[in-house]
C-alpha cells in the first residue's frame, strides 16, 4: 500500500511569513495526526483528526497554527505567521480506528524560518 | 499515558545485539509497550509491541519483565543501517481520543563498525 505522502518536503520562510503542509494519509485511515519534532527532540503531537472532526487540539498554538481535514482524507496545517521558534520539522502520521496498534508516518515537511 | 526512562544514547558493534533497556513503572493494565524508531530525515516506523508475553517480529524481539516495568528492545544483528533513535512509548492500543502516541527522548543508537 502506498504510504502516507507529505510535501513540500523542504520549506524556508522569513519569520512572520505564512505557510503551508499537505498531508494524504494511508486509503482508509480514518484517524490523522499532525506532529511538530524540534531537533533533538522527540515529535509532539499538534492535533488529531477522526475522519474530518478534531479530536484533540490542545497542544496546538491556535492563535498561529490552523489545521483542516475538510472532507475527512488529506489534510492541511497552516501556520501565519510564523516565528523562529517554529523551526522543526511536522510529520504527519495516520492509523485506522478503534484498536490497532501502529500509527504509519510520513516522511515530514522540514520548515526553517529566518 | 504512562512515562518511559530511557537512556539517552548507546553504541553497539555491528553484528552483535543491540539491547536497549526502558523503565515504564507505573504502567496500567491495560497499557502496551511499544517501540519506534526513527532513522535521520525520515518519520518514526513502528517496530514491535506486546502487553506481557516476548514478542519477536522480524525487526527485533521485545522482552517485557514479569512486573511490567520495565522491558527490553533486542536488534539480535545489529547492522550500520540499524542507527537511529529508538523511542519506547506505552499506551492502551485505542485509537480514540486520548490514546495518541506521546513521545519522549528516546535512546540515540549508535552501531559501529
Amino acid at each position: 500500500e502506498a504510504g502516507v505522502a507529505q510535501s513540500p518536503r523542504y520549506k524556508i520562510i522569513e519569520k512572520r511569513q505564512s505557510v503551508a503542509f499537505w498531508c494524504n494519509p494511508i486509503s482508509g485511515h480514518a484517524t490523522l495526526y499532525w506532529y511538530q519534532q524540534i531537533l533533538g527532540q522527540g515529535p509532539k503531537l499538534l492535533i488529531q483528526f477522526q475522519n474530518n472532526g478534531v479530536v484533540d487540539d490542545s497542544q496546538l498554538p491556535k492563535d498561529r497554527f490552523s489545521a483542516e481535514r475538510l472532507k475527512g482524507v488529506d489534510s492541511t496545517l497552516k501556520i501565519q505567521p510564523a516565528k523562529l521558534e517554529d523551526s522543526a520539522v511536522y510529520l504527519c502520521a495516520s492509523s485506522p480506528t478503534g484498536y490497532n496498534y501502529g500509527y504509519t508516518f510520513g516522511s515530514g515537511t522540514r520548515l526553517t524560518v529566518v | 499515558d504512562a512515562k518511559t526512562t530511557q537512556p539517552p544514547s548507546m553504541d553497539c558493534a555491528e553484528g552483535r545485539a543491540a539491547n536497549l533497556p526502558c523503565n515504564h513503572s507505573t504502567i496500567s493494565g491495560n497499557e502496551y509497550v511499544y517501540w519506534y524508531r526513527q532513522i535521520h530525515s525520515q518519520g518514526p516506523q513502528y517496530i514491535i509491541h506486546g502487553l506481557k508475553n516476548n514478542e519477536t517480529n522480524e525487526m527485533a524481539s521485545l522482552i517485557i519483565t514479569e512486573d511490567r516495568k520495565s522491558s527490553t528492545l533486542i536488534l539480535p544483528h545489529a547492522t550500520l543501517r540499524d542507527t537511529a533513535v529508538y523511542y519506547c512509548i506505552v499506551r492502551v492500543p485505542d485509537n480514540n481520543a486520548g490514546n495518541m502516541l506521546t513521545f519522549g527522548g528516546g535512546t540515540r543508537l549508535m552501531v559501529k563498525p
